[in-house]
């Protein structure tokens, strides 16, 4: 079953808008919570990450919000640009091993 | 190299035909792992290896997937006697350590018809 669940599957926003994708899990032995970028053909490429020590997380226009208590994630994307329409993937991390959200597919319209 | 390189970008199977994806990791990069992606879905755990052991094979979906590094380095992902439902893209990471620092390669999309 999946690990990790992810929302909204896709959303749509204006150049400049703010872009939110939420994440939840169950298993507390998680401690590592990635996000990745995925454009078609692609990989998934590392675009910030956060332990759960940690409420926030800002990266450029990236930021991780945590919740630890709730078992939630989320991040947000600030003055989204037509080149952030892609695909973003929460993971989270036990040991080795990745397990992925859903995805989101987000569509920046110019 | 740069980054992982994963070859053919592309396969195209007939039902029954086993199939080899290969990898070549970051070159230093202990840990290796086989990802498997399908439309629309996030990536899934496959198999890991730190050096050429195979610490971890518990995603693999049946016993016509076997994985291999022999020498530490290049992998190789193969399939026996494919199915339509093998029909993904099958992704290769790897990492300096055991954790943490994933870098993905591009993928091999493979195509059972």
């Amino acid at each position: 079953q999946q690990q990790v669940k992810q929302s909204p599957q896709s959303l749509i926003v204006q150049k400049g808008g703010i872009s939110i994708i939420n994440c939840a899990y169950e298993n507390t032995a998680f401690d590592y919570f990635p996000w990745y970028q995925q454009f078609p053909g692609k990989g998934p490429a590392l675009l910030i990450a956060i332990r759960p020590d940690v409420s926030e997380k800002k990266e450029g226009r990236f930021t991780i919000s945590f919740n630890k208590s709730a078992k939630q994630f989320s991040l947000h994307i600030m003055d989204s640009q037509p080149g952030d329409s892609a695909t973003y993937f929460c993971a989270a991390l036990n040991d080795y091993k990745l397990s992925f959200g859903a995805g989101t597919t987000v569509t920046v319209r110019a | 190299g740069a980054g992982v390189s994963q070859s053919p970008r592309y396969k195209v199977a007939k039902r029954g035909q086993d199939v080899a994806l290969r990898c070549d990791p970051i070159s230093g990069h202990v840990s290796l792992f086989w990802y498997q992606q399908a439309l629309g879905q996030g990536p899934e755990f496959l198999t890991y290896f730190q050096n050429e052991a195979q610490l971890d094979k518990s995603g693999l979906p049946s016993d016509r997937f076997f994985a291999e590094r022999p020498e530490g380095s290049v992998s190789t992902l193969k399939i026996q006697r494919t199915q339509q439902e093998d029909s993904a893209v099958y992704l290769c990471a790897s990492s300096p350590t055991e954790s943490y620092g994933y870098t993905f390669g591009s993928g091999t999309r493979l195509t059972v018809v």
